[in-house]
């Protein structure tokens, strides 16, 4: 399995752009990179993923490195609301049957009104 | 319906006692899932279900025993339990070449 590095902890103002870095040297070329996050009590969320492009969505966007070594989440207004523990998981999408999605210790984002 | 429904969503059981939890979903996703979380720590894989078989089992302990009786339903039936096993189980479900996982909010578990 890759394994991945993120940050403990990150820290952000509300309505700033918050960018959540993850590093993934060991990734192999046919895993996508997810990104899921998880609000207190609640289950894991998912939130983007791409191959080798960049990626937009409603939530966030995705900048994925030339090498794809590693990644960026990108909240583009950061509200209160965006306060959780933020994943970023290599994941096979072969569409095989026996694929599992493993979580690493994630980065805890804490938003100030 | 784009949700994955579990119940209970609080249980306090015995270590004595036989309970289950239940998931649900109506998405036609084929592949279902059931994590452990630890205060503080990442969820855990424990089993895997495609196409309504168990495809992978991370070597959980045989008190915890998965089933899954149809393509919308995942059961998973608690027995002798330890006060250790207490933790937020958590379903989820995909595509089988799915983009993405939907979890539901889980079931607190607490073992007495």
């Amino acid at each position: 399995d890759a394994k991945t590095t993120q940050p403990n902890s990150m820290e952000s103002n509300e309505e700033e752009p918050v960018h959540l870095p993850c590093n993934h040297s060991t990734i192999s070329g046919t895993d996508y990179i997810h990104w899921y996050r998880q609000l207190p009590s609640q289950g894991p969320e998912y939130v983007i993923h791409g191959l080798t492009s960049n990626v937009n969505n409603r939530m966030a966007s995705l900048a994925i490195a030339e090498d794809r070594k590693s990644s960026t989440l990108i909240l583009h207004r950061a509200t209160l609301r965006d306060a959780a523990v933020y994943y970023c998981i290599p994941f096979e999408n072969s569409g095989g049957s026996n694929y599992k999605l493993t979580f690493g210790k994630g980065t805890l984002l804490t938003v100030n009104p | 319906d784009t949700e994955v429904t579990q119940t209970p969503k609080h249980l306090v059981m015995g270590m004595t006692n036989k309970k289950s939890l239940k998931c649900e979903q109506h998405m036609g996703h084929r592949a279902m899932y059931w994590y452990k979380q630890k205060a503080k720590k990442p969820p855990e894989l424990m089993f895997v279900y495609s196409y309504e078989k168990l495809s992978i089992n991370e070597s959980v302990p045989s008190r915890f025993s998965p089933e899954c009786p149809n393509s919308s339903l995942l059961n998973l039936h608690l027995h002798a339990l330890q006060p250790e096993d207490s933790a937020l189980y958590l379903c989820a479900s995909s595509q089988a070449r799915g983009s993405g996982y939907t979890f539901g909010s889980g079931t607190r578990l607490t073992v007495v």
